[in-house]
């Protein structure tokens, strides 16, 4: 069974600065997809980025980056320019290319405050 | 385009009380999901459904949950009866493939708080 593993429960960051959140993974499939998800207090769940596991060029979108290392089963999220608006919950999850199910299999979450 | 609507936002019951709520996915996606998500913890799937079928409902708790989309489009989640344990977010997502992917959107989710 494919597991996620978040270490950091919550983090800080200065306005502008740069931060990184840690993921890690667990399966014994080839093909697969992983996500990062933003949920800001009391609001929904919002998609940040996402990686296919068979692509080595590691996806960017605009401040959002991740370093994806297959071998390790290693995906974080950076964030440049860290805005207020960025404070929120984030989710690191995987999805199973080609299965029965689509389903997301979460971590339990990274707490992110920027700080002004 | 409209985004996946849930309601209602907030309920509370009193255990072994029932419960449902309603979720209307974006127009045109086919699947939809609903999560539980217990405070402190990623959401976890409960049942998945690919237009009206079921494509997979093993960690739902058949003896209390049910749930259902007629006509392939809303759908509502049951509780009957809630326990103590129940007390969580219920996430709507839907998706679509994007660029390949299929990637889920999702519902501003419904607080249960069961007392």
């Amino acid at each position: 069974a494919q597991t996620v593993t978040q270490s950091q429960p919550e983090m800080s960051v200065q306005e502008a600065e740069t931060v990184t959140l840690s993921c890690t993974y667990d399966t014994s499939e080839n093909n697969y997809y992983l996500f990062w998800y933003k949920q800001p207090p009391s609001r929904q769940m919002i998609l940040v980025i996402r990686q296919e596991a068979y692509k080595q060029q590691n996806a960017t979108e605009n401040r959002f980056s991740v370093n994806f290392q297959k071998a390790a089963k290693s995906f974080s999220l950076k964030i440049s320019d860290s805005q207020l608006g960025d404070t929120a919950m984030y989710f690191c999850a995987f999805m199973n290319y080609g299965g029965a199910t689509n389903k997301l299999i979460f971590g339990t979450g990274t707490l992110l405050a920027v700080q002004p | 385009e409209a985004g996946v609507a849930q309601s209602p936002r907030y309920k509370i019951i009193e255990k072994r009380q029932s419960v449902a709520f309603w979720c209307n996915p974006i127009s045109g996606h086919a699947t939809l999901y609903w999560y539980q998500q217990i405070l402190g913890q990623g959401p976890k799937l409960l049942i998945q459904f690919q237009n009206n079928g079921v494509v997979d409902d093993s960690q739902l708790p058949k003896d209390r949950f049910s749930a259902e989309r007629l006509k392939g489009v809303d759908s509502t989640l049951k509780i009957q009866p809630a326990k103590l344990e129940d007390s969580a977010v219920y996430l709507c997502a839907s998706s679509s493939r994007l660029a390949g992917v299929e990637t889920q959107y999702f519902g501003p989710g419904t607080r249960l708080l069961v007392l």
